[in-house]
């Protein structure tokens, strides 16, 4: 099957505006993460999903971040009014299953400028 | 997680084997180290993950100190396509968020 997909691949936004940005996991994947990654660094997380249960949002940034994901399925990061300092590539990544040690799956990551 | 510390840059001539270390001197007993690596462009891979003994799949290997202060990732052939930022992290083996630092470049040249 598919790997994890995200869209857009490319955001070219303009200061203060909202952006939506979109993962679907591996089907089957009941797990499911966010994660920034600024230019020449590591991986920053952001929030993750576990099937039904409140997700981890310990990684958020800011009021400005939000994520939804709906079941098992596609998830959806929005970032409002967006900031010169937000530019990155976004990253979501699956997992067969919290607390499993399968790796991750990451997607290609969505470049988001802000300028 | 634990900390860990690598080399920023290392460069390997096609063929060759590969050495990548990494210092986790904090490691708890319970944490594993894994490695995953990215390629330009890419979203981060998966590589090989070890506790204590010494492990080897079709990508790598994994050495891992008899103290577990310190590891090292061998690619046993390099080829230019294993050009990338391979990051060394340790974490419980089931954790759920990964913690990257900023890894070693590795670039392997013909």
């Amino acid at each position: 099957g598919a790997g994890v997909s995200q869209s857009p691949s490319n955001k070219v936004t303009e200061k203060g505006k909202d952006v939506e940005l979109r993962c679907d996991p591996i089907s089957g994947h009941t797990a499911l993460y966010w994660y920034r990654q600024r230019l020449g660094q590591g991986l920053e997380f952001l929030i993750y999903f576990q099937g039904n249960s409140a997700p981890d949002k310990s990684g958020l940034p800011s009021d400005r971040f939000s994520a939804e994901r709906t079941g098992e399925s596609v998830s959806t990061l929005t970032i409002q009014r967006t900031q010169q300092e937000d530019s990155a590539v976004y990253l979501c990544a699956s997992t067969l299953q919290w607390g499993s040690y399968n790796e991750q799956f990451f997607g290609p990551g969505t470049r988001l400028t802000v300028l | 997680d634990a900390k860990t510390t690598q080399p920023p840059s290392m460069d390997c001539a096609e063929g060759r084997a590969a050495n990548l270390p990494c210092n986790h001197s904090t490691i708890s007993g319970n944490e594993y180290v894994y490695w995953y690596r990215q390629i330009h462009s890419q979203g981060p891979q998966y590589i090989i993950h070890g506790l204590k003994n010494n492990e080897t799949n079709e990508m790598a290997s994994l050495i891992i100190t008899e103290d577990r202060k310190s590891s090292t990732l061998i690619l046993p052939h390099a080829t230019l396509r294993d050009t990338a930022v391979y990051y060394c992290i340790v974490r419980v083996e089931y954790g759920n968020k990964l913690v990257f630092g900023a890894g070693t470049i590795l670039r392997v040249k013909s």
